[in-house]
């Protein structure tokens, strides 16, 4: 079965702080995707990276970054220099084709960038 | 624009009184679905769709009812809503196969 683990329920930091938000993930098929959401105060979701099991590359937008460990099944978000309007909720997620297409969500890490 | 369009944003209802929360995408995609989020809990799936007149069942369907009668549309129903679906519930399509997925906006219940 499909599982996503994001341990940190909440975070807290001060703002021009960096942050990484982890995630870890199950699954035994080979093919599968990865995604990370953030859900800021008004309550949609807002898509930010979608990886394919096959590309392990390292991503970087902006001040958003993402390691893709496949070693360690891990898929973590960090966030360099952290502003106040990077508050929200990160949902990391999973995906396998051949399984409807159903996404399997974390729980969520709620971040707070203090001013 | 693609999108997914869900109406309406906000209800506030009484326990037992039928509701429809509407679902609409314009992308042409195959593959549709509904999710819930509570906090602590993340998004669960509650039906999906993989074509029009075929629908299954999702993690947590109970108390809820789909339909995919065209392409583009897939309601869903609370025939008898109770407290415990006070949520934030999304809808989503994709094309299938590992397309991007598109979400709606969100409508947030609540059952009173």
């Amino acid at each position: 079965a499909q599982k996503v683990t994001q341990a940190q329920t909440e975070i807290s930091v001060v703002e021009k702080e960096d942050v990484t938000l982890d995630c870890v993930y199950e699954t035994r098929d080979t093919t599968y995707y990865l995604f990370w959401y953030k859900q800021p105060p008004s309550g949609e979701l807002v898509f930010l990276i979608r990886r394919n099991s096959f590309d392990e590359q390292n991503e970087i937008s902006g001040r958003y970054s993402w390691n893709f460990q496949k070693s360690t099944s891990s898929f973590n978000f960090t966030i360099t220099a952290s502003q106040v309007v990077d508050s929200a909720v990160y949902f990391c997620a999973l995906s396998v084709p051949d399984r409807d297409d159903k996404i399997i969500f974390g729980k969520g890490t709620r971040l707070h960038i203090l001013p | 624009e693609a999108q997914v369009t869900q109406n309406p944003r906000y209800l506030i209802t009484v326990t037992g009184k039928k509701l429809t929360v509407t679902c609409s995408q314009n992308m042409n995609h195959e593959y549709m679905s509904w999710y819930r989020q509570d906090p602590g809990l993340g998004l669960r799936q509650i039906y999906y769709s993989m074509n029009v007149e075929v629908t299954d069942k999702g993690d947590v369907p109970e108390g809820y009812k789909v339909s995919r009668k065209e392409k583009r549309n897939f309601p869903l129903i609370l025939e008898s809503p109770s407290p415990n679906q006070t949520s934030l519930y999304f809808c989503a399509s994709t094309p299938g196969t590992g397309g991007l997925t598109f979400f709606g906006q969100g409508t947030r219940l609540t059952v009173v």
